[in-house]
């Protein structure tokens, strides 16, 4: 089954300490993303990827990093978390080109304490 | 830059109502495209629809359908007697830009009510 997963799917977590926030696509895409979702705000973008090794900022960029060594891996990384970064985040993926629907995991609620 | 307004915050009907999402865009390509998604209360986001910018026509898919139009720049989408499964937030979306990155409104809360 052609899916976007992303783990955990819940996570409380206190200022400062590290953590990841796995992706994963079975889908062969080269064109990966995160955003983050609040309220009024809709969903903005993080950073993407256009392929292994390729990564660029989106709109909201601070306070996260990502990499992209694989092509099915995109994790994102909360290096100090601050409480302004509790969200809802989603990782997307797709074939690349603008027409193409996106991909979207299931989510992952972050709270930072 | 690119933009889209979701004017409706949150609308309630009572099941078999019709109700229409708005949806108004500013891009300055002349090639892009438009999506809606639905998330439900479970939290994820569902596809519904993509049109790309040279497609005025417009579709509809069972009890919905979806009216672009270029000249003022809108891609509304309309519920045809709503049902209570139908409650969920709304969100259209732009890409067309560099980095394939898909601009989102902010969202419309539906609330159908039995």
């Amino acid at each position: 089954e052609a899916q976007v997963t992303q783990n955990p799917r819940y996570l409380i977590t206190v200022t400062g300490k590290k953590l990841t926030v796995t992706c994963s696509q079975n889908m062969n895409h080269e064109y990966m993303s995160w955003y983050r979702q609040d309220p009024g705000l809709g969903l903005r973008q993080i950073y993407y990827s256009m392929n292994v090794e390729v990564t660029d900022k989106g709109d909201v960029p601070e306070g996260y990093k990502v990499s992209r060594k694989e092509k099915r891996n995109f994790p994102l990384i909360l290096e100090s978390p601050s409480p302004n970064q509790t969200s809802l985040y989603f990782c997307a993926s797709s074939s690349g080109q603008a027409y193409n629907e996106q991909f979207f995991g299931p989510g992952t609620r972050l709270t930072v304490l | 830059a690119q933009k889209v307004t979701q004017a409706q915050t949150e609308i309630s009907v009572v099941e078999k109502e019709d109700v229409t999402l708005d949806c108004v865009y500013e891009t300055r390509d002349t090639t892009y495209y438009l999506f809606w998604y639905k998330q439900p209360p479970s939290g994820e986001l569902v596809f519904l629809i993509r049109r790309n910018s040279f497609d005025e026509q417009n579709e509809i898919s069972g009890r919905y359908s979806w009216n672009f139009q270029k000249s003022t720049s809108s891609f509304n989408f309309t519920i045809t007697a709503s049902q209570v499964v139908d409650s969920a937030v709304y969100f259209c979306a732009l890409s067309g830009g560099y980095g394939n990155k898909l601009v989102f409104g902010a969202g419309t809360i539906l609330r159908v009510k039995s």
